[in-house]
């Protein structure tokens, strides 16, 4: 199989503070993972790609001091909404391919950020 | 460019009727992949099919079928004898050569009655 979890499922913070969304590949190495973002009944937004031990690559209109991103580990990749405002709140959903191109990616089942 | 259309944006169908899910997408690419991912209301993408540009067979499996046509650019999806638990968003995607990134259509939200 292809197992993607994520950490949290749902997060409910305050307005100012920084939230950290964890994204593992289970059963196998994740050189590439993407990280989208959903709102309600809407498609998926790509936020960014990241790969293993570099930078990630920001989609256009995404701050990247907003939403940091850190793929420390082949199995591992991190998105930290910086202090979080309202405008936030939606639904955050990984994924990982195995970092060919055009590989199948494998979605984690999301992470619903809430911000008051 | 790339792009994907799934022009229905809402279907509903009977329980056990037959349904269609159209997917057509635009590539300048001569190698692609087209995937559908179907969402249930919990939220996780659940991988469904991939399906490369040089393999036209159209691919069943078990009430799944889905029907790839390059001369019309469409990839569309069937399921057969629906049932309440299809309901569903399903999304179609496209990867082109030129990168890994998706290019995700809008979704079609599937209910099926009992």
């Amino acid at each position: 199989g292809a197992v993607v979890s994520q950490h949290p499922s749902r997060v409910i913070c305050k307005s100012g503070t920084s939230v950290k969304i964890e994204c593992r590949s289970l059963d196998f190495q994740a050189t590439t993972m993407f990280w989208y973002r959903q709102f309600p009944k809407q498609s998926l937004m790509l936020m960014a790609t990241s790969n293993e031990g570099s930078k990630a690559t920001y989609e256009q209109g995404v701050e990247k001091d907003k939403f940091l991103i850190n793929h420390a580990s082949l199995t591992l990749s991190t998105l930290t909404v910086t202090s979080a405002h309202p405008e936030d709140s939606s639904f955050y959903i990984c994924s990982a391919t195995r970092g060919h191109l055009q590989e199948t990616q494998y979605f984690g089942p999301g992470t619903r950020l809430l911000v008051l | 460019a790339q792009k994907v259309t799934q022009a229905q944006t809402e279907i509903s169908v009977v329980e056990k009727e037959d349904v269609t899910l159209d997917c057509v997408y635009e590539t300048r690419d001569t190698t692609y992949y087209l995937f559908w991912y179907k969402q249930p209301p919990s939220g996780e993408l659940v991988f469904l099919i991939r399906r490369n540009s040089f393999d036209e067979q159209n691919e069943i499996s078990g009430r799944y079928s889905w029907n790839f046509q390059k001369s019309t650019s469409s990839f569309n999806f069937t399921i057969t004898a629906s049932q309440v638990v299809d309901s569903a968003v399903y999304f179609c995607a496209l990867s082109s050569n030129t990168g890994n990134q998706f290019y995700f259509g809008t979704g079609t939200s599937l209910t099926v009655i009992p």
